[in-house]
């Protein structure tokens, strides 16, 4: 059963950098699939930030061009998010998930890290 | 603003059956990309339950089935239950903004 974890800051003040890990357990990092990065809001619903392929392709969401990161390190099966100059709509919990390429579904989701910014 | 519409709440019976409808535009659900959907109950991590519009992936209850036409897709729930409740979001890639959105969400209850 592959088993997603992500780990990082909880609290950070604003115009700082979020910096999050996911690892992936049970499963290596592979080709067939891209690993992404989700996030939900208080009151609002889920937003995809990224999803980044293994060979480098990535694609991010375009209101958060200017400030997102993804990256990976195999050898380690752990994906990685930075956002940077954080602002308190930042504020949301985070997840990782597995996309299969092909349709983009996320068959397999972390439990999420709460991440707020606050001064 | 999602690009992807969902009706914000339904709410049906124990048993009763309900649909969830997720509109989007030929950007999107109308270019032929697959639609997938995924329950979220707040505290957990989401859950995939539909997937290429209508694909059950194994463990999944046959309660649920999707669909797509044209521009929009449906969730179906049959025989509503009381661990149905949450919120169901639909996914799709969009090619004008060259990645993936969900939809607004819709809040199942059941009474």
């Amino acid at each position: 059963q592959v088993h997603l974890q992500e780990s990082g800051p909880g609290l950070l003040r604003p115009s700082e950098t979020l910096s999050l890990s996911c690892h992936v357990l049970n499963s290596p990092i592979d080709t067939d699939y891209y690993y992404a990065w989700i996030r939900k809001a208080p009151g609002k619903g889920l937003e995809w930030l990224g999803s980044f392929h293994p060979t480098g392709t990535v694609y991010y969401n375009l209101s958060l061009r200017s400030r997102i990161t993804m990256s990976t390190d195999m050898s380690k099966d752990e994906v990685y998010l930075t956002l940077t100059s954080v602002t308190a709509a930042d504020t949301a919990t985070y997840f990782c998930a597995r996309q299969f390429s092909s349709s983009g579904d996320l068959d397999y989701w972390g439990q999420g890290i709460l991440v707020s910014v606050s001064s | 603003q999602s690009v992807l519409t969902q009706t914000p709440s339904v709410s049906g019976a124990p048993g009763q059956r309900v649909t969830i409808s997720c509109s989007g535009d030929s950007s999107n659900v109308g270019s032929g990309n697959d639609v997938n959907w995924y329950h979220h109950v707040p505290g957990r991590a989401p859950k995939l339950l539909i997937s290429y519009n209508s694909h059950r992936p194994a463990g999944v209850s046959d309660r649920f089935s999707g669909s797509k036409s044209g521009s929009s897709a449906v969730l179906a729930i049959s025989g509503l239950q009381a661990e149905d409740e949450g919120f169901f979001y639909c996914q799709c890639y969009d090619s004008r903004l060259s990645g993936w959105v969900f939809g607004g969400g819709t809040q199942v209850t059941v009474l």
